[in-house]
């Protein structure tokens, strides 16, 4: 069975710029949470996607915003980007809010 | 606010020795305790994972040990092994997961 699956895995883009990061679910699992890890940093919640819609939000700018489809994929987008938003990207997924959820392996994305 | 606290930062350990983890939290409303192991350059992956009605879980070398009336829970990870040498995390679930900041375990041969 596949696991999460994240694209792309590394991406760079030039402050002012947008990045688009996509993650796909394991297949059944409805629910998709976006977590950014700064370098020597822990894991800070961005967003929770269930069912096709946005559930909750952590404490960041309205800049970073995202969507998920039908399929339950997900895409996170980060406008007018920032050097601070350089970071790992991980996008995880469980069944619903059934709280087992793994995660995929980044998108490490850079800021120049 | 970091809603759940882990300790010690780093730690080293002797191959064969144990390595314990520590965590604290506040907010009563978690009920979903897991552990995360995670090697550079790669995502998270799952250890193990305890809920509140129990108090001991043991999987192979790696047993976590809750106190729900301390609101703490520690990971045990017995005979160490140079492969086990990695950033661990625990977390607490109510609607997301909350991480502590992580531990870096080194196994020295």
């Amino acid at each position: 069975e596949a696991g999460v699956t994240q694209s792309p895995t590394h991406l760079i883009k030039t402050r002012g710029q947008q990045a688009t990061l996509r993650c796909s679910p394991i297949s059944g699992h409805t629910s998709v949470y976006w977590y950014q890890q700064a370098l020597g940093l822990g894991l800070q919640f961005l967003l929770w996607y269930d069912e096709g819609e946005e559930r909750n939000r952590g404490n960041f700018p309205p800049r970073f915003s995202g969507r998920q489809f039908p399929n339950y994929s997900s895409e996170l987008n980060v406008n007018a980007l920032e050097l601070e938003d350089s970071a790992l990207y991980l996008c995880a997924s469980a069944v619903g809010h059934y709280t087992e959820a793994f995660f995929g392996q980044g998108t490490r994305l850079t800021v120049v | 606010q970091q809603q759940v606290k882990q300790s010690p930062q780093s730690l080293i350990v002797q191959k064969g020795g144990i390595s314990i983890i520590n965590c604290a939290y506040e907010n009563t409303a978690f009920d979903y305790f897991p552990w995360y192991q995670q090697f550079p350059g790669k995502g998270p992956a799952l250890l193990i994972a305890i809920r509140p009605d129990v108090s001991e879980k043991k999987e192979g070398r790696f047993t976590i040990s809750f106190n729900k009336s301390a609101k703490q829970f520690s990971l045990h990870i017995m005979d160490s092994q140079p492969g086990d040498s990695a950033t661990y995390f625990c977390a607490a679930h109510d609607y997301k997961l909350s991480f502590g900041a992580g531990t870096t375990v080194t196994v020295r041969a």
